[in-house]
């Protein structure tokens, strides 16, 4: 079983609509979850952080179910710029120390 | 800006010729991290670095050595490439004094393998 699995999509979806991606992890130990976005052929960049409460940054909304290992991000008024594959990203707390595990991510259009 | 550099940027090689990436970060940060990124795949660890000298293997180190004789180096080397070690390598950073589990990747190589 992979560590991280993430919605495949893609998503295509248009400007100004609501989009949700949904991530699951099998290691009940981590402590450390992580949106990343990707642009084609550049490098991850830290999107935000996943607070167990729950946080928002802007029009970004990630939430964390610990019981369900659970974790996903809520995109509201999608702008052309978010088109970008985004990366669900737990740490491998229990095992090794400060390794990150990836999903595939999940591709996301937002057309005019 | 992690102030991470890779080069080179791209290599094209054949198969059975070594190949050395180098990430060179400006900060002094204790932890580093080489990845490779493939279709269908996500981003798997291939080597670490916790210190000069300190190194332990990924979920992907067969065929790969590295090397940390710097803090701001950490070279990863195929010493034998081979077709299935084309892909895009992405060197990170850990910027706690502890690890902190926030990574910042640089740019990437993209090899080819032929």
């Amino acid at each position: 079983r992979k560590e991280v699995e993430q919605d495949p999509g893609p998503f295509n979806v248009p400007e100004g609509a609501t989009v949700a991606f949904n991530c699951t992890y099998s290691n009940s130990a981590s402590q450390s979850f992580f949106w990343y976005r990707q642009d084609c052929r550049k490098e991850p960049k830290l999107l935000m952080s996943v607070y167990s409460s729950g946080n928002e940054d802007g029009r970004f909304t990630a939430q964390l179910n610990r019981a369900s290992q659970y974790i996903s991000l809520l995109i509201r008024d999608s702008k052309l710029s978010d088109s970008a594959t985004y990366l669900c990203v737990v740490n491998g707390r229990g095992s090794t120390l400060g390794r990150l595990y990836f999903g595939r991510g999940t591709q996301l259009t937002v057309w005019p | 800006d992690a102030g991470i550099t890779q080069s080179p940027r791209h290599k094209v090689t054949e198969t059975g010729t070594p190949v050395t990436l180098r990430c060179h970060q400006t900060e002094n940060h204790r932890y580093m991290y080489w990845y490779r990124q493939d279709p269908g795949h996500g981003l798997r660890l291939i080597h670490y670095s916790y210190g000069v000298k300190d190194t332990d293997k990924g979920e992907v180190s067969d065929g790969y050595s590295v090397s940390r004789s710097k803090t701001e180096d950490f070279l990863l080397t195929l010493e034998s490439a081979t077709s299935s070690q084309t892909s895009v390598y992405f060197c990170a950073i850990d910027t706690g004094l502890t690890s902190t589990d926030t990574q910042y990747f640089g740019p990437g190589t993209r090899l080819t393998v032929l």
